[in-house]
């Protein structure tokens, strides 16, 4: 079973970047890997964030960006807003399966 | 406009099976693959299993293999997914979500409770 490993939490303060991580168990993540970024907030459903490594949808913000580097998938926030505050989720396609990270608390303060 | 609304919140006892729905509304039914995505309290988000509107075939996570099941109905615009033999570790919030790699509209969940 392929595990996927971010960083359980993170704290920025309001206009700082935060980088958040995705590894998998299995090696070097790779576009092959789709990666998947989605941010949920305390009560409701996850929110699409990034696609296919750094695809955004209508909807994300321009501060959102994701990348792959150092074999990991990566989701940049740049000038973190408050609201941002929320715990974020790593996808990846790994073995016939998708397989979600453990999450990021992302704490603004 | 796109959604994905869900059925209602369930109560099951402990080896029953549940059923939720998913109705698909705003966009081409046999377009968009949909996904189930659950998140037991507290807990993160698991992927449960895929299913191509299209055809009506699934791929499921191997720690659901034999318990789950999911379906289509073409004629209502509607996605189903049964969990059989329920335990109390399946007490989630169940999610369907939408697209092959992109996942990009989600249901607003169903709260499904396993208790005796």
């Amino acid at each position: 079973q392929t595990v996927m490993t971010q960083e359980p939490s993170l704290t920025v303060s309001p206009g700082g970047t935060a980088t958040l991580t995705c590894a998998s168990s299995t090696g070097a993540v790779t576009s092959g890997y789709y990666p998947n970024w989605f941010q949920q907030k305390p009560g409701q459903a996850p929110r699409a964030l990034i696609y296919i490594t750094d695809n955004k949808h209508p909807w994300t913000p321009a501060r959102f960006s994701g990348s792959l580097l150092g074999g990991k998938a990566v989701l940049t926030l740049s000038d973190v807003q408050p609201e941002d505050e929320a715990d974020y989720y790593c996808l990846l396609y790994s073995g016939g399966a998708w397989v979600f990270g453990g999450g990021t608390k992302l704490t603004v303060l | 406009q796109v959604q994905l609304v869900q059925s209602g919140a369930e109560l099951r006892k402990p080896g029953a099976s549940v059923k939720v729905s998913c109705k698909a509304s705003g966009y081409a039914f046999t377009s968009y693959y949909i996904h189930w995505v659950r998140q037991a309290p507290g807990q993160g988000l698991e992927w449960m299993g895929i299913i191509n509107p299209a055809s009506g075939t699934t791929n499921y996570a191997q720690k659901f293999q034999g318990r789950v099941t999911m379906t289509r109905d073409t004629s209502t615009s509607t996605f189903s997914m049964e969990l059989s033999r329920l335990r109390s570790e399946d007490t989630a919030v169940y999610y369907c979500a939408r697209g092959y790699d992109t996942f990009d509209i989600w249901g607003q969940g169903t709260m499904v409770t396993v208790s005796a």
